[in-house]
């Protein structure tokens, strides 16, 4: 299961704090992404970025920031704007933006209370 | 932007039986037509995908097919087994054009337990 990792794989939070969830790759990989996945909603897509120091947003990018500084280093901050935080957070990257296949990480659980 | 239905949510089949996922999607750009398997718990995996230039690809028990003028694409599983049971995604991607965002379109999943 390397290449691709994400930490912690548990996380829990209170209300109002922001939390930042990890991922690093080792493939050698531009393109990095993170989805949300929710229950009967399938992956969707937060924040993603093309190549270092650029990004974008994706479908719900609300209550979330990201940063790419790193060529295998894509984290993700939940702020405390996003108004229902708690979800399985799953980290991806591909080769490049238009090519090919994603690999995903493990995913994180995080859970707000 | 593009859009994925993804059908059934859920599918039940005895072992050794067929299961078919079927998915449509709206952008008549996209090229590009991944299906991933989740197992509980862990990631999603790519087991198939397939490009508009092709109509069908097989890989041993799992064949998906595409079909661009309907805008819908299928997943086949045959010899269904227990190890087979897992949740689903299609998802959809336009074709590069130089411009625009390229991201991944996923269905809302499909989840298949396959009966022993």
């Amino acid at each position: 299961d390397g290449g691709i990792t994400q930490s912690p794989k548990y996380l829990f939070r209170k209300e109002g704090q922001n939390v930042t969830l990890s991922c690093e790759q080792n493939l050698n990989h531009d393109a990095m992404y993170w989805y949300r996945q929710d229950p009967g909603q399938g992956l969707r897509l937060i924040y993603y970025s093309q190549i270092v120091n650029d990004f974008q947003k994706g479908d719900i990018a609300e209550g979330y920031s990201v940063s790419r500084e790193k060529k295998e280093s894509f984290p993700l901050t939940v702020t405390s704007a996003q108004k229902n935080p708690t979800a399985f957070y799953l980290c991806a990257s591909s080769v490049g933006l238009a090519d090919g296949e994603q690999y995903f990480g493990p995913g994180t659980r995080l859970t707000v209370t | 932007g593009e859009n994925v239905e993804q059908h059934p949510s859920t599918l039940s089949v005895q072992e050794g039986d067929s299961a078919v996922i079927k998915c449509t999607y709206s952008d008549s750009a996209s090229n590009y037509f991944p299906w991933y398997k989740q197992e509980l718990g862990k990631r999603p995996q790519l087991i198939i995908d397939i490009r508009s230039n092709v109509g069908e690809k097989k890989d041993q028990r799992i064949a998906v097919t595409l079909n661009k003028t309907a805008k819908h694409f299928s997943l086949h599983i045959t010899e269904t087994q227990p190890e087979d049971s897992a949740v689903y995604f299609c998802a959809a991607r336009p074709a590069y054009s130089g411009a625009g965002s390229y991201q991944l379109t996923f269905g809302k999943g499909t989840k298949l337990s396959v009966i022993p």
